[in-house]
């Protein structure tokens, strides 16, 4: 099973500025990893999938990236940038691997209003 | 309009059964895998199951395999979950969830039912 690792656990962030969210995975693949976004009492809503593409409707402001195996070692490394943070992307935000199964997601990461 | 309408949580009993419901609308639900995702109370997102489109291929997470059963309805767009042997740690909030791609990731989420296991 791939372990999925996200950090920070909580990052606090003044409306207007740069958030970066890291995930990494325990085991090494290029980019079948998608981020979710998740506000209280809601389902998870879909970001970004193959690692940088948007889903329908996602503003500019995300962006995903990746490092493959030959950057990191051995497993993968993550990022989902929100280049400059509206009221509403205050939230939880998850990736989630589909390079194997079973289909794991990380723990989360809280974006609070600093 | 892609809706999935979660049905049939509640409280339960340890040990207990429950059948959860997901009716689809909006897409060729019988073209599509469809999937349980739950997740615990202020917890993460845990993948628990998925159904081929025929209903002929099926999967679990370890830790439901052998208590859950997953099936579906092309004829009424339902997708079912069939829990037995119902544990404290299976209360949750559990998703049906797809995607219009052949990948596994997920564009559409139902609303969520609750579970709760307790005595």
């Amino acid at each position: 099973e791939i372990v999925m690792t996200q950090s920070p656990a909580t990052l606090s962030v003044s409306p207007g500025e740069r958030a970066t969210l890291s995930c990494r995975a325990s085991q090494s693949f290029s980019s079948a990893l998608a981020w979710y976004q998740q506000k209280p009492g809601q389902a998870p809503r879909l970001l970004i999938y193959g690692a940088s593409t948007r889903a329908t409707g996602i503003p500019a402001r995300f962006s995903g990236s990746g490092s493959g195996p030959e950057f990191s070692g051995s497993g993968s490394e993550f990022t989902l940038t929100i280049s400059s943070l509206q009221s509403e992307d205050f939230a939880v935000y998850y990736c989630q691997q589909y390079y194997s199964w079973p289909l794991t997601f990380g723990g989360g990461t809280k974006v609070e209003i600093k | 309009e892609v809706q999935l309408v979660e049905s049939g949580g509640g409280l339960v009993e340890p040990g207990g059964s429950l059948r959860l419901s997901c009716e689809a609308s909006g897409f060729t639900f019988k073209s599509e895998w469809i999937h349980w995702v739950r997740q615990a109370p202020g917890k993460g997102l845990l993948w628990v199951s998925r159904i081929k489109t025929d209903g002929s291929s099926t999967s679990y997470a370890d830790s439901v395999e052998g208590r859950f059963t997953v099936s579906r309805d092309n004829a009424k767009n339902t997708l079912y979950l069939q829990m037995s042997s119902l544990r404290a740690e299976d209360t949750a909030v559990y998703y049906c969830a797809t995607t219009m791609s052949s990948l596994n990731y997920f564009d559409y989420w139902g609303q969520g039912i609750l579970v709760t296991v307790s005595s």
